[in-house]
């Protein structure tokens, strides 16, 4: 079955900290892989994705995220954490061909990020 | 550039009764897509136009939920009759293309529905 799994209700850190919000998938084929972000009251906005090529991939706010396929994860990370930082994150990843859906988006269940100043 | 519209953007409605929300997608985007956000999940995909044509349906409830986007530009959603657990958070997004060749999804800010 096709699925992402972010395995951390939440995470906490520190201003200035680095921050790891982690995400595994399963999908066969070639994943196409997705970070988004949710302020409150707000829809999701687009952070990065990975299709191919480097593995190490880098996106908007100093965010970035390393894809590796022999542990089938896709960890969003930022060098030094911001308060503003602080808001939901969803992994995605795109559905299999042949599974129903080939072109949607299947997303996690979110990461609460929590920056302390 | 306009992002993506939606209203209303907060509803309350009693079980059993119908609702209705709309979306405008970003100008030139042929995909729009329907999801549904309950509380302390993800989105699920509820429907997938590619212009004025249902690309997938596979989880809209379609005995209760029914989508158009007349002319390939916007689309309503409705439900009718509500259930209890259609309380939700409604959110339309947008792409150039199909998610399937990698296009960025762009999202509204979503309709909170509250079915007492």
């Amino acid at each position: 079955a096709q699925s992402v799994a972010q395995p951390e209700d939440q995470v906490n850190v520190a201003e200035g900290n680095p921050l790891t919000v982690k995400c595994t998938y399963s999908v066969s084929g070639n994943p196409y892989l997705f970070w988004y972000v949710q302020y409150p009251n707000r829809g999701l906005q687009f952070l990065l994705k990975y299709i191919t090529g480097d593995n190490l991939v880098k996106g908007s706010y100093g965010f970035e995220a390393e894809f590796n396929k022999s542990q089938t994860s896709f960890h969003l990370k930022k060098p030094s954490a911001l308060v503003s930082d602080s808001a939901l994150y969803f992994c995605a990843v795109r559905a299999s061909r042949g599974a129903g859906g080939y072109n949607k988006l299947i997303f996690g269940a979110g990461t609460r990020l929590a920056v302390h100043p | 550039e306009a992002g993506v519209a939606q209203s209303p953007r907060y509803k309350i409605i009693e079980k059993r009764q119908s609702v209705a929300f709309w979306c405008n997608p970003i100008s030139g985007h042929a995909t729009l897509y329907w999801y549904q956000q309950i509380l302390g999940q993800g989105p699920k995909l509820l429907i997938q136009f590619q212009n004025n044509g249902v690309v997938d349906d596979s989880q809209l409830p379609k005995d209760r939920f029914s989508a158009e986007r007349l002319k390939g530009v916007d689309s309503t959603l409705k439900i009718q009759p509500a259930k209890l657990e259609d309380s939700a958070v409604y959110l339309c997004a947008s792409s150039r293309g199909l998610a399937g060749v990698g296009n960025i999804q762009y999202f509204g800010a979503g309709t909170r529905l509250s079915v007492l």
